[in-house]
C-alpha cells in the first residue's frame, strides 16, 4: 500500500487478556519501528527491526511486551496479560534502511483500552 | 537525566502572522532534529530534518534552525493559516542509535 497500515484501529480489551496488534509497513521499506503514546507523554520507543539483523529490544518495558517481524514485512506487537498502565496509542513506522538521517512514516497506530 | 522539551503545550496565534515553536534538550548529543506534524487521531508526519553541522533549513512556508550550543531548535512557519493547526513534535536521533527521541509537542491553532 502506499502507506503503513496498522490494525486494529481500536482495541478494547479486559485486564490480564492477550493483545495482537499489526503492522504492514511501506513496500521496501526494511526498517520498523514501534513507538508507544501516551496522553500527555511523547512517543516512546519500543522495538526496532532492520532487515534481518537480531531486534533492538531496548524500549520494551517488561517482558509481557514482545514483537515479531516475519519475511521482513508485516510486524506484530504482541502484550501479554494487560495491565491498565498499557492503554495507549500504538504507533508503527518504517524508514527506507533504517539510517539516522531518513524520516520515519507512521500509522495511524492502535488505541488500546484496557478495562 | 535526558529531557527533550518542547516550549509550551499550546500556543494560539492570529492568521497570517509567525508561529514560532521551540524544542530544547539536555543531556543528548543528536546528530539529527526532525519535526513532525500531528493530526488529531492521526500518526506523526514528518516535515524536515536538519543536521548537527546545519544552523538552518527551509522548506516553502517552514523554517528551522538548530543550535547545538544552546542545545536547541526553532520552528517557524511563516504565513500562518488554520489548517497549520496540529501539534508539532520534535525528534532528536543521536549518532548510533536506531530510534527517535521525541518531545512531547506543542499544540498550536492558528486563528482566523
Amino acid at each position: 500500500g502506499a502507506g503503513v497500515s496498522q490494525s486494529p484501529s481500536n482495541k478494547v480489551t479486559e485486564k490480564g487478556k492477550d493483545v495482537e496488534l499489526r503492522c504492514d509497513p511501506i513496500s521496501g521499506h526494511t526498517a520498523l519501528y514501534w513507538y508507544r503514546q501516551s496522553l500527555g507523554q511523547g512517543l516512546e520507543f519500543l522495538i526496532y527491526f532492520q532487515g534481518n539483523s537480531a531486534p533492538d529490544k531496548s524500549g520494551l518495558p517488561s517482558d509481557r511486551f514482545s514483537a515479531e517481524r516475519t519475511g521482513g514485512s508485516v510486524s506484530t506487537l504482541t502484550i501479554q496479560r494487560t495491565q491498565q498502565e498499557d492503554s495507549a496509542v500504538y504507533l508503527c513506522a518504517s524508514s527506507l534502511d533504517g539510517r539516522s538521517n531518513q524520516p520515519q512514516h507512521f500509522g495511524d497506530g492502535t488505541r488500546l483500552s484496557i478495562l | 537525566s535526558q529531557k527533550i522539551e518542547q516550549n509550551s503545550e499550546a500556543l494560539n496565534i492570529q492568521e497570517g502572522k509567525t508561529a514560532t515553536l521551540t524544542c530544547n534538550y539536555t543531556n543528548y548529543s543528536p546528530a539529527y532534529l526532525q519535526w513532525y506534524r500531528q493530526d488529531p487521531g492521526r500518526g506523526p508526519v514528518f516535515l524536515l530534518l536538519i543536521r548537527e553541522n546545519e544552523k538552518e533549513k527551509r522548506k516553502e512556508r517552514l523554517k528551522v534552525t538548530f543550535d547545538t550550543t544552546l542545545k536547541q531548535s526553532l520552528f517557524h512557519i511563516t504565513a500562518s493559516q488554520p489548517a497549520d493547526s496540529a501539534t508539532y513534535l520534535c525528534a532528536l536521533v543521536t549518532a548510533g542509535a536506531n530510534n527517535l527521541f521525541f518531545g512531547t509537542g506543542t499544540r498550536l491553532t492558528v486563528i482566523p
